[in-house]
């Protein structure tokens, strides 16, 4: 069935870095853009990055940019989420999500992970 | 940056109850605007897009309207695997904007 799969949380200290992994199956992977999401804990939802379905285009939240990378290789049905500088404000779970529609389509989050917890702490 | 006003934060219901959940927009979005459900512990699911297209699989007991700025989920009969936290979302443009979440309890 369709599933995304987190790996590679952790605990890390700040200024530190991790990289997370999101592992897709079922679907038909290079076709969808795709999405990391996080939460920290108990708080709401954050949108944090996205890349289109052929890797050729990124979007980043502002609380992020210049630290986070997404990427992906469609190869090994795997996103990426390559995270630098880490702050105490980075703790969250973190989801990787799945457009809805294929290609290009101004669209909904259909598929989650289960999700990853990165803590950033000393 | 579009921002999203959803309210009320936390409602308290009783099975059986009708439900509704507004979600406001700093500018308009057409009818890109999905809602997501989460429960304790566990990834959002999609329960709507297009701000009135139910996702497969969904209960017709939810639905969504509105279009341009104001937006709503409403839940006509609660059930009880119904109580958790719902999240208005725009995709109109980056960067995406979830609101800031509805809990639904037991009253």
């Amino acid at each position: 069935q369709v599933q995304l799969v987190e790996s590679g949380g952790g605990v890390v200290q700040p200024g530190g870095s991790l990289r997370l992994s999101c592992a897709a199956s079922g679907f038909t992977f290079s076709s969808y853009g795709m999405h990391w999401v996080r939460q920290a804990p108990g708080k709401g939802l954050e949108w944090v990055a996205f890349i289109r379905y052929d890797g050729s285009n990124k979007y980043y939240a502002d609380s992020v940019k210049g630290r986070f990378t997404i990427s992906r290789d469609n190869s090994k049905n795997t996103l990426y989420l390559q995270m630098n500088s880490l702050r105490a404000e980075d703790t969250a779970v973190y989801y990787c999500a799945k457009d809805r529609g294929e290609f290009d389509p101004i669209d909904a989050f259909d598929i989650w992970g289960q999700g990853t917890m990165v803590t950033v702490s000393s | 940056v579009i921002w999203m006003t959803q309210s009320p934060s936390l409602l308290s219901a009783s099975t059986g109850d009708r439900v509704t959940i507004s979600c406001r927009m700093s500018q308009g979005i057409s009818s890109y605007l999905a809602w997501y459900q989460q429960k304790p512990g566990k990834a959002p699911e999609l329960l709507i897009y297009a701000a009135s297209t139910l996702q497969s699989g969904v209960p017709s007991r939810f639905s969504g309207s509105g279009s341009g700025t104001d937006f709503t989920l409403t839940i006509s009969c609660l059930q009880s695997e119904d109580f958790a936290t719902y999240y208005c979302q725009q995709y109109y443009s980056f960067p995406r904007t979830f609101g800031q979440g509805t809990k639904v309890e037991i009253k």
